[in-house]
């Protein structure tokens, strides 16, 4: 497609149940990348793929967050065991290239709400 | 380390007016500079982005000056209109990594 499509839109977890988002990347685009967009509109990068390898994995808090992207299937971030401090918009972006000037482009979000 | 600051947290101005905002970087290795706008609900979307080598970039109403000796770069929108109003980012990335490192964002308010 010619954007990146998140889904859910919208989602609520009770701490400590598990939470999973969708990314489907613009055709075409090798790269994948997942921040977290907090309250105070702090954008966090989580980790980025090259097709289904990870590629940059510094910004994953790694005992609850896996994410995967598979060959003919959407990306995805799980994140087991929710807390509260979880509650925030994640967003998938991807690009066709990784050198410089190479446009990123965002999904819509998904909104996560922990109660 | 916040490695890109961004300045000011919310900005009001009239319409018509010239809107500033400013980015300061610390790392020299950063090789690529956009700005993205984000509306309330919705995704950033890129503005306009510039290369350390080329000091200013001019499209349309908005502009980029860049200065690389002191580590600074700046978005400027002329002649703003009430549907500039969004939050505006400022971000640094280093080509072989790729990710963005975004500032905190600058809050834009364009009253009529």
């Amino acid at each position: 497609g010619e954007e990146v499509a998140q889904t859910p839109k919208h989602l609520v977890r009770g701490e400590g149940q598990k939470a999973k988002l969708y990314c489907a990347p613009i055709k075409g685009h090798s790269y994948v990348f997942w921040y977290q967009q907090v309250l105070k509109n702090e954008f966090k990068f989580l980790i980025s793929f090259q097709n289904e390898n990870v590629f940059d994995e510094t910004g994953m808090p790694k005992e609850r967050f896996s994410a995967k992207c598979l060959p003919n299937s959407p990306c995805s971030l799980e994140i087991q065991a929710t807390k509260l401090e979880d509650s925030a918009v994640y967003f998938c972006a991807s690009s066709q290239y990784r050198n410089p000037g190479n446009t990123i482009y965002f999904g819509e979000g998904s909104w996560l709400t922990v109660v | 380390q916040q490695q890109v600051k961004q300045s000011p947290q919310s900005l009001i101005v009239q319409k018509g007016g010239i809107s500033i905002i400013n980015c300061a970087y610390e790392n020299t290795a950063f090789d690529y500079f956009p700005w993205y706008q984000q509306f309330p609900g919705k995704g950033p979307a890129l503005l306009i982005a510039i290369r350390p080598d080329v000091s200013e970039k001019k499209e349309g109403r908005f502009t980029i000056s860049f200065n690389k000796s002191a580590k600074q770069f700046s978005l400027h929108i002329m002649d703003s209109q009430p549907g500039d109003s969004a939050t505006y980012f400022c971000a640094a990335s280093i080509g072989s990594q790729g990710n963005l490192i975004f500032g905190k964002g600058t809050k834009l308010s364009v009253k009529p």
